[in-house]
């Protein structure tokens, strides 16, 4: 089955700061890539994702790049605010019904 | 549109005993999806059902049954509870195939087995 590595465990930056997170993956069928935001005590909610036709993706301060050649993707988040803080889930899946998901980032923007 | 509601939101138990977690989703999606969450590990896919009236094992099944009573519920069974099963536990659901777009997930139930 997929296997999907995160890095870092933990990120802190200062507010305005960019934080950059990265996956790696080990099922080059995999074709369909979302990042989820888990806040302290909330449920996970996707904030972006990417399919394998594309390489880059973006939405306002977020974006997301794919390597396909090297199976690996990464969430760029620029001008980080307070409200960025949470932990981030990287995934992957094939055409199927089972997601993958990393183990997560802990990321703390310092006011 | 409350989305996707789980019961109950925190339960304590001792070993051997049994359990359901209750999921019920009102957009009308016909995959549902169980994940438990431990720190440090992500979050892991126990079970899913990809349309009512199937139901297939994901990455860590051992010790859980589930049911896909209809199109919006889906529920996950802990026959006999041990330590080792103590967790957050997410019921997620989705239109149709992973790949096909974003998981709404529920609220989360907290378990803890002593």
């Amino acid at each position: 089955g997929e296997n999907v590595e995160q890095h870092p465990s933990t990120l802190s930056v200062q507010e305005g700061d960019s934080a950059v997170i990265k996956c790696t993956y080990s099922d080059s069928a995999s074709n369909y890539f979302p990042w989820y935001k888990q806040e302290l005590g909330k449920r996970p909610q996707l904030i972006i994702d990417i399919r394998s036709n594309v390489g880059e993706k973006k939405d306002q301060r977020i974006a997301v790049t794919l390597n396909k050649t090297a199976k690996h993707f990464s969430l760029h988040i620029t001008e980080t605010q307070p409200e960025d803080s949470a932990v981030y889930f990287c995934a992957a899946t094939p055409w199927d019904y089972k997601l993958s998901f990393g183990a997560g980032t802990t990321v703390t923007v310092r006011a | 549109n409350a989305g996707v509601t789980q019961t109950p939101k925190f339960q304590v138990l001792k070993t051997g005993q049994s359990m359901t977690l209750q999921c019920a989703q009102d957009m009308n999606h016909n995959s549902m999806y169980w994940y438990r969450q431990d720190p440090g590990m992500g979050l892991r896919l126990i079970y899913y059902s990809a349309s009512e009236g199937t139901t297939d094992k994901g990455e860590v099944p051992n010790g859980y049954n589930v049911s896909r009573l209809n199109k919006r519920e889906f529920s996950l069974r802990l026959e006999s509870a041990a330590p080792s099963q103590t967790s957050v536990y997410f019921c997620a659901s989705s239109v149709g195939l992973a790949g096909a777009g974003e998981q709404y997930f529920g609220p989360g139930t907290r378990l803890t087995v002593t």
